[in-house]
């Protein structure tokens, strides 16, 4: 069993409809909780940082973390064209040693 | 800022050729990461190295992959000999520990294909 996992999609969502991702984790030790968002042939980059458990809103995006059921979410509000990319998870125990889970590819169409 | 910046952005070889994968991170960040990602298995981290020295390197998947940072503004990814599993986007990545949020920042990769 993988450390993190997370659905691979696709997921296909009209324009302006809210869009939930999910990754599931089994090591309790993750205290950091991290977005990144991969646009085709680009590298990652950050969307969205929590520490431990609890809720952080930014702009139309909001990221959930449930520490007692291993469970992380990233919601979406009002999703447009150009949040079009693929959407990954990363944990970390508290080191640089990020685990990402494998992505979920995510289309918004207008 | 120039970002990360890695070199070759696109390289096809033959299998059992030696493969070198570059990267600049950006200046005044003393992390530098490399991960491999792949639909299979997504991105994984290879190795990371905290002022020129590597740190962990339980990720490399075997002796034939190898990498050096050999000062603050470089370091190399080796892969000796290349296999066709080897295929793979390679990402270098750095940061320094007092960045906000942990942000690591990623390169454009490079796009690996061994025939």
């Amino acid at each position: 069993q993988k450390e993190v996992e997370q659905d691979p999609g696709p997921l296909s969502v009209p324009e302006g409809a809210i869009v939930s991702l999910n990754c599931t984790y089994s090591n309790s030790a993750f205290q950091y909780f991290m977005w990144y968002r991969q646009y085709s042939r680009k590298g990652p980059e950050l969307l969205m940082y929590t520490y431990s458990s609890g809720n952080k809103e930014d702009g139309r995006f909001t990221a959930q973390v449930d520490k007692s059921s291993k469970y992380i979410s990233l919601f979406i509000r009002d999703s447009q064209p150009s949040d079009s990319a693929t959407y990954l998870c990363a944990m970390s125990a508290g080191t640089y040693k990020y685990i990402f889970g494998t992505g979920t590819r995510l289309k918004v169409l207008a | 800022d120039a970002g990360v910046i890695q070199s070759p952005r696109h390289e096809v070889t033959e299998m059992g050729q030696e493969v070198t994968l570059r990267c600049k991170p950006i200046s005044g960040h003393d992390y530098l990461f490399w991960y491999r990602q792949t639909m299979m298995r997504g991105l994984e981290l290879l190795i990371y190295f905290n002022n020129n020295v590597p740190i962990d390197d339980s990720g490399m998947p075997e002796d034939r992959f190898s990498a050096k940072m050999p000062n603050a503004s470089f370091s190399t990814l080796k892969i000796q000999p290349s296999e066709p599993r080897d295929s793979a986007v390679y990402f270098c990545a750095s940061t320094y520990p007092w960045l906000l949020r942990n942000t690591i920042y990623f390169g454009e990769g490079s796009w690996l294909t061994v025939v």
